[in-house]
Order: structure tokens, then C-alpha cells, then sequence
């Protein structure tokens, strides 16, 4: 079966400090891959998706960058934190392909909760 | 564009009654809906889903919904509440053409009193 792993859980770090939050899939190849950010526990903000290694697309403008190195692999960044980076960050995948196979369902991670300061 | 809506911030019911969520969806062709459930600090687990065929969907946890194409309707229901129901739903769409992208609601807190 297919798993999803996020790490850290939880991150506090100071105002202009450096992120890195990374997120592996098991048991399951050539998935697309999402950088979701959930801010005061409501609505959900699509911040990155790839749909292959080294392929990414940006959502919303901003101080985060993503990148996939590997298949199954997804890292979050950034080189400098601001207080609005805050947030409740969820890492998901789906299978990729196109036709009626392909329902499109998301699978997500526990989640890591940045705390800026 | 696809967009989904969930008009209601929060529901308030007394344990062992209906429970219901309202969702709402505009798509330009034929939707995929989905609903999730959160709970507090966790990721979104997948309830249900509706593809095609049957208007009613079941799912996990004794939820189920009931596509509504006149009224472009998804609307989460559970016969008889109970208090570990209490959590964050969302309704998500994905319009059948496009790409790989769910648009979610904006979320509805479920509060479940005993």
C-alpha cells in the first residue's frame, strides 16, 4: 500500500532563518506532488505541484520555493522566513494519468507545523 | 474554472441526529466531488467520492453524499452524529477534463455535542 511521509512534524524558527520541509511517497511511482498551505486551521492554498522530477509549477507568488529531486521525493523551501509563512503545510499525491482510471483523489500527509518568529 | 463552495463555517448537532454539510460546486463540464475529513493537527483523509452513476455515494465512517446535477449539489450526510465526528470537512471538485487539480471549499467545522 501507499504512504505518505512529512517531516519535520513540527518547526519553529526565527523571522529570516531558512526552511526545508521534505515529503516521500512509498509505494507508488511517477506520482504528481503538492505543496499545500493551511493557515489558522481553515482553507486550503495550493502552493506548488509537480508532475514529474525537476517539474514544477508555482500557484501563488511568494517567499517559498519548491523542488523534486527524486520520483518520490518533494522538499519545500525557503532562504528566508517571514512571520506570514506561518501555517499548517501539507504535502499530498495523486496517481497520475489521464481518462476515467484517474479520479484524481488526493492522498495527503500528518502535516508540518511552521511557526515563524 | 472550477470552484466549490461550502456555505456554512460551522454546524452545531446533538449527538445521535442527522448531520448534513452543504457543498456546492461550478465546473464547465462533468465533475469528479470529493469530501474530507480533518481532524485537529492531522493531514485530510479521503471520505467519498462520486465519479459517476449512482447519486448516492457511500463512504467511511458511515457518511455518505448525494450528487445533485439540477443543482450542482454534493452534500455530505450522516443519519446519526456522533461526538468523534466533531472535526473539519471539506468538498472538493475536479472537473473531469482538466488537469490534475482539486479546487477545495473553504472548509466546515462539524461540532458534535453530546
Amino acid at each position: 500500500s501507499q504512504t505518505i511521509h512529512q517531516w519535520p512534524a513540527t518547526l519553529v524558527q526565527p523571522v529570516g532563518s531558512p526552511l526545508s520541509l521534505e515529503c516521500t511517497v512509498e509505494g507508488t511511482s511517477n506520482p504528481n506532488l503538492y505543496w499545500y498551505r493551511q493557515a489558522a486551521g481553515r482553507g486550503l492554498q495550493l502552493l506548488f505541484y509537480s508532475v514529474g522530477i525537476g517539474q514544477i509549477s508555482s500557484e501563488v507568488p511568494q517567499n517559498l520555493s519548491a523542488s523534486r529531486p527524486q520520483d518520490r521525493q518533494f522538499i519545500l523551501s525557503s532562504k528566508k522566513l517571514l512571520l506570514s509563512d506561518s501555517g499548517f503545510y501539507l504535502c499530498a499525491w495523486s496517481v497520475k494519468g489521464s481518462g476515467r482510471s484517474n479520479t484524481g483523489e488526493l492522498f495527503f500527509g500528518e502535516g508540518s507545523r511552521l511557526t515563524v518568529l | 474554472a472550477q470552484s466549490v463552495a461550502q456555505p456554512e463555517d460551522q454546524v452545531n448537532v446533538a449527538e445521535g441526529n442527522p448531520l448534513t454539510v452543504k457543498c456546492t460546486y461550478s465546473v464547465s463540464g462533468n465533475p469528479y466531488l470529493f469530501w474530507y475529513v480533518q481532524y485537529p493537527n492531522r493531514g485530510l483523509q479521503f471520505l467519498l467520492k462520486y465519479i459517476t452513476g449512482d447519486n448516492l455515494v457511500k463512504g467511511s465512517y458511515g457518511f455518505e453524499a448525494e450528487f445533485n446535477k439540477s443543482q450542482t449539489s454534493f452534500h455530505l450526510k450522516k443519519p446519526s452524529a456522533l461526538v468523534s465526528d466533531s472535526a473539519l470537512y471539506f468538498c472538493a471538485v475536479r472537473e473531469q477534463a482538466a488537469g490534475n487539480k482539486l479546487t477545495f471549499g473553504g472548509g466546515t467545522r462539524v461540532l458534535v455535542k453530546p
